[in-house]
């Protein structure tokens, strides 16, 4: 079946630091998506990539739909202490949206 | 704007006891989803439900059945629920065109002891 991969599986990065996360699949989609989960809450969507090569910003986050269909990255520049959450990539067909194992992210102030 | 609502927040069940996990949406999707969170872990699909009147396996459907009963609402049934079964539990909805974007509601905390 589709599987996605993420990496790094957490990260601890200091407040104000860049942090950059992938996500790849063994599966071609037609759109990506990135969504962010704090602890006790549904994920909430972040950015949504529908074309292969697009890149996407939304505030301090940008996000790259990989021109394979593949894969996608996302980068969050100069990290505040409410970046803290996972970090999840989905990736959209048709029918389904198949999630990532997910990022960890923990920002030291 | 409730957006998509999950009942109820919080259960715990004993083994072999049954429940319904009720879900609504106000958006007018036609697809909507049932995931289930394990600690470290992330997503995983349940079923899911393209539009009214039918429903498909996902990842991981097996001790699960669901019920699409009408646009608005997905239900997803535990006949016996095991301990394997203790997860968070959550439901999204989205349009069903492709270029669209999932939205998900709270969550269902299920303990089963």
């Amino acid at each position: 079946g589709q599987q996605l991969n993420q990496s790094p599986q957490s990260m601890f990065i200091q407040e104000g630091e860049d942090v950059s996360m992938n996500c790849t699949s063994s599966s071609i989609f037609n759109t990506w998506l990135w969504y962010k989960q704090d602890p006790g809450e549904g994920p909430v969507l972040l950015i949504a990539l529908y074309k292969a090569g697009e890149l996407t910003s939304n505030g301090r986050l940008t996000a790259q739909f990989g021109i394979t269909r593949k894969d996608s990255f996302l980068n969050i520049s100069a990290s505040i202490p409410s970046d803290v959450g996972i970090y999840f990539c989905a990736g959209q067909d048709a029918d389904k949206v198949i999630f990532g194992p997910g990022t960890s992210l923990s920002v030291i102030p | 704007n409730a957006g998509v609502t999950q009942t109820p927040k919080f259960q715990v069940l004993k083994t072999g006891q049954s429940m319904t996990l009720q879900c609504a949406q106000d958006m007018n999707h036609n697809s909507m989803y049932w995931y289930r969170q394990d600690p470290g872990m992330g997503l995983r699909l349940i079923y899911y439900s393209a539009s009214e009147g039918t429903t498909d396996k996902g990842e991981v459907p097996n001790g699960y059945n669901v019920s699409r009963l009408n646009k608005r609402e997905f239900s997803l049934r535990l006949e016996s629920a095991a301990p394997s079964q203790t997860s968070v539990y959550f439901c999204a909805s989205h349009t069903g065109t492709v270029n669209t974007e999932a939205f998900f509601g709270q969550g269902t905390r299920l303990t089963v002891v």
